[in-house]
């Protein structure tokens, strides 16, 4: 149990494009998702939280007009990098977690790569 | 500010031993602990996790330590395996001021487990 999954897996869009992904909680209901990012080497950063039917709580630094949080479900969130730049190409990773409960259940991240 | 460090980047441990990871936080907030065990280009997964009530949580090979005094855990993982070679990282939550459960995580800096057969 207690499933995420991401798509896509990897992505590779020119400057100045848009790219949405998609989190996914397969097998449960995820009042909260978060939304994390990853460079090399590092840990992992908190972008945002999301809260199904609400707006999203972005972490400070994050600018929110540049990364689009939509929570429309309990098994649905997604990321969209809007006018995506080289300095944008991470490793992008969504966690599920459930009413009252204290784990996060991670997806298996997205590789974007901005050209 | 980092509020949870791992301070070791790494660690190599002979197939068999112990493997001791350790990880502080400087946040009294805090009240809930996890393990996570991740691989390159993968997502991080759950291993283990402790709340502030308790000073010691065992799952099988893993057993977690609290030290609240010390602001300080540890992971222990006995036998070590070469499967357990992967990066291993701490985080920390805290209930929101409301005392509703928020469930946001500040993760460590991660510690890479190398297992040697």
């Amino acid at each position: 149990g207690a499933v995420v999954s991401q798509h896509p897996s990897r992505v590779i869009c020119k400057s100045g494009t848009s790219v949405k992904i998609e989190c996914r909680s397969l097998d449960f209901q995820a009042t909260t998702m978060f939304w994390y990012r990853q460079f090399p080497k590092q840990s992992l950063m908190l972008m945002a939280t999301s809260n199904e039917g609400s707006k999203a709580t972005y972490e400070q630094g994050v600018e929110k007009d540049k990364f689009l949080i939509n929570h429309a479900s309990l098994t649905l969130s997604t990321l969209t990098v809007t006018s995506a730049h080289p300095e944008d190409s991470s490793f992008y990773i969504c966690s599920a977690g459930t009413s009252g409960g204290r784990r996060q259940y991670f997806g298996p991240g997205t590789r974007l790569t901005v050209t | 500010d980092q509020q949870v460090k791992q301070n070791s980047p790494s660690l190599s441990v002979q197939e068999g031993r112990i493997s001791i990871l350790n990880c502080d936080y400087t946040n009294s907030m805090f009240d809930y602990f996890l393990w996570y065990k991740k691989y390159p280009a993968e997502g991080p997964t759950f291993l283990i996790s402790i709340s502030s009530i308790k000073d010691k949580n065992e799952d099988g090979r893993f057993t977690v330590f609290l030290n609240k005094s010390a602001k300080h855990l540890s992971l222990h993982i006995v036998p070590s395996q070469p499967g357990d070679s992967a990066v291993y990282f701490c985080a920390a939550s805290a209930f929101s001021a409301g005392g509703t459960s928020y469930g946001k995580l500040t993760f460590g800096q991660g510690t890479i487990l190398t297992v040697h057969p």
